[in-house]
């Protein structure tokens, strides 16, 4: 309950290609959810937040998805860039921003 | 430009021992919370504030405490340190509920 489940755990891809990360949550009541980027060794940085009402969010070569009927979400990155090897963090906000719940992330490689 | 700073970056303690983590925002936030942060699982809240004098307890708050004299600074204080609280803490920052967290680049405590 009130949990937050990423997929996959680990993905490698390359340069130039596009991939789909998923996020599916059981948090409620549904506050907003937020996809976040954590290069290693730095904190995570904010790529998008959604709120009930939106469906698709970008943020240029990042688009999130949101489907609050089934409870999941999904971050589709286009074009891949060496840069973009990085964890990817699905949170989840319950109510208010204090009871965020925060998926384990996603690694992604983008190898040349 | 604004940001949140955590000092230090890597510390080794000795169990038993206080340790003292500092978080410090330019941001003018009001809400500044901390989390750790451990393999194979989300980021967990310990404690979060949302003003001067505020604290509040997060899920993971035993053992911890912080304090919050002024709005740019919120120290997070191990009063005996155990080798379960080798972990990397993350202090993060925002204005409000529907907004992003700023992160600093966090501290990797270890515990022997």
């Amino acid at each position: 309950k009130n949990q937050v489940e990423q997929s996959p755990q680990s993905l490698i891809i390359l340069e130039g290609k596009n991939c789909t990360l998923q996020c599916n949550y059981t948090v409620s009541p549904f506050s907003n959810l937020r996809w976040y980027k954590q290069d290693t060794g730095r904190g995570p940085v904010s790529l998008t937040i959604m709120t009930f009402s939106e469906n698709t969010k970008s943020n240029g070569r990042y688009t999130a998805t949101l489907d609050a009927d089934t409870k999941q979400s999904s971050l589709h990155i286009t074009a891949s860039q060496l840069s973009d090897s990085a964890s990817y963090i699905c949170v989840v906000a319950r109510g208010s921003n204090n009871d965020m719940r925060f998926g384990a992330g996603t690694r992604l490689t983008v190898k040349p | 430009d604004a940001e949140i700073t955590q000092s230090p970056r890597h510390k080794i303690t000795e169990t038993g021992r206080q340790v003292t983590l500092a978080c410090h925002q330019t941001w003018n936030h009001n809400n500044m919370f901390w989390y750790r942060q451990d393999l194979g699982h989300g980021l967990r809240l310990i404690h979060y504030s949302y003003g001067v004098q505020d604290t509040n307890k997060g899920e993971v708050s035993d053992g911890y405490s912080v304090s919050r004299s002024n709005t740019e600074d919120l120290p997070l204080t191990l009063e005996s340190a155990a080798s379960s609280q080798t972990s990397v803490y993350f202090c993060a920052s925002s204005v409000g509920p529907d907004s992003p967290l700023h992160f600093g680049n966090g501290t990797r405590l270890t515990v022997t």
